[in-house]
C-alpha cells in the first residue's frame, strides 16, 4: 500500500531553524515532492529530491533517504511569512505516468 | 496566461444540483489533473488527464464525478446531484511529463459549498 506521515502541527520562533520529517512506504517511487500552502491559496512548490542527499535552495533545504523512505524539509531563519502548511508528496510512477500522492500537511505556526 | 486559472473562485449550491468547475492549465502542459481538499486534510487525487484521454480515473469518488478535457487544454470537473460531503475545494494542476521533473503546478483551486 502507500502511507505518507509527517506531523499535523509544529510552532516555531521567528529567526529560529525547523525540520519537518516526512516518511512514505510506496511502490514505485519516482521522487518527492515538498509544497507550500498558505491557508486559502494553492499550494506552490518548494522542493524535489529524487536522488539521496540534501537540495539546498536559499533558506529551504530538502533531504531524502530513499533506503528509510525518509525526507525532510529544513526552514532556515524563519520568517512570520512562512507560516503555513507544508505538504509532502510522494510521485509514483505506473502504467507509463507520474503520480502525487500527498501527505496530509504539517501547518507550521511561525511566532515572535 | 502564466499560471493555471480555475473558475469560479467559489460556487455555492443547493444539494441536488449539478455544479461545473473549469480548469486552464499552463499552456503547453499535457498532463493535468484534478484534487480534491478537504478542510484541513490533505490533497485527494481524483484524476488525470494526459492530452485528452483520462488514463487514471480512479479517484473519482463515485458515478456522480466526471471530467472532461478538450484540444489538449481546458478541463471541467462536473458533479452531478451534489451533496452536502461534496463541499471542499477542488484543485487543478498542471504540469508537462516530458521534463524529468514533471512538477506539477497548481491553479487556485475552487471552493464548493454545498447546502
Amino acid at each position: 500500500g502507500q502511507n505518507i506521515d509527517q506531523p499535523t502541527e509544529m510552532t516555531a520562533t521567528e529567526g529560529a531553524i525547523v525540520q519537518i520529517n516526512c516518511t512514505y512506504q510506496t511502490s514505485g517511487f519516482n521522487g518527492l515532492f515538498w509544497y507550500q500552502q498558505h491557508a486559502g491559496e494553492a499550494p506552490t512548490f518548494l522542493s524535489y529530491n529524487v536522488l539521496d542527499g540534501l537540495e539546498e535552495k536559499g533558506r529551504f533545504s530538502s533531504f531524502l533517504s530513499r533506503s528509510k523512505g525518509y525526507s525532510y524539509l529544513l526552514l532556515k531563519e524563519l520568517q512570520m511569512k512562512d507560516s503555513a502548511s507544508y505538504l509532502c508528496a510522494v510521485r509514483r510512477t505506473s502504467g507509463g505516468y507520474n503520480k502525487l500522492i500527498f501527505g496530509a500537511g504539517t501547518r507550521l505556526a511561525v511566532h515572535p | 496566461g502564466a499560471g493555471v486559472s480555475q473558475s469560479p473562485s467559489n460556487k455555492v449550491t443547493e444539494k441536488g444540483k449539478d455544479v461545473e468547475l473549469r480548469c486552464d492549465p499552463i499552456s503547453g502542459h499535457t498532463a493535468l489533473y484534478w484534487y480534491r481538499q478537504s478542510l484541513g486534510q490533505g490533497l485527494e487525487f481524483l484524476i488525470y488527464f494526459q492530452g485528452n484521454s483520462a488514463p487514471d480515473k480512479s479517484g473519482l469518488p463515485s458515478d456522480r464525478f466526471s471530467a472532461e478535457r478538450t484540444g489538449g487544454s481546458v478541463s471541467t470537473l462536473t458533479i452531478q446531484r451534489t451533496q452536502q460531503e461534496d463541499s471542499a475545494v477542488y484543485l487543478c494542476a498542471s504540469s508537462f511529463p516530458g521534463l524529468a521533473q514533471d512538477t506539477q503546478y497548481f491553479g487556485p483551486g475552487t471552493r464548493l459549498t454545498v447546502l
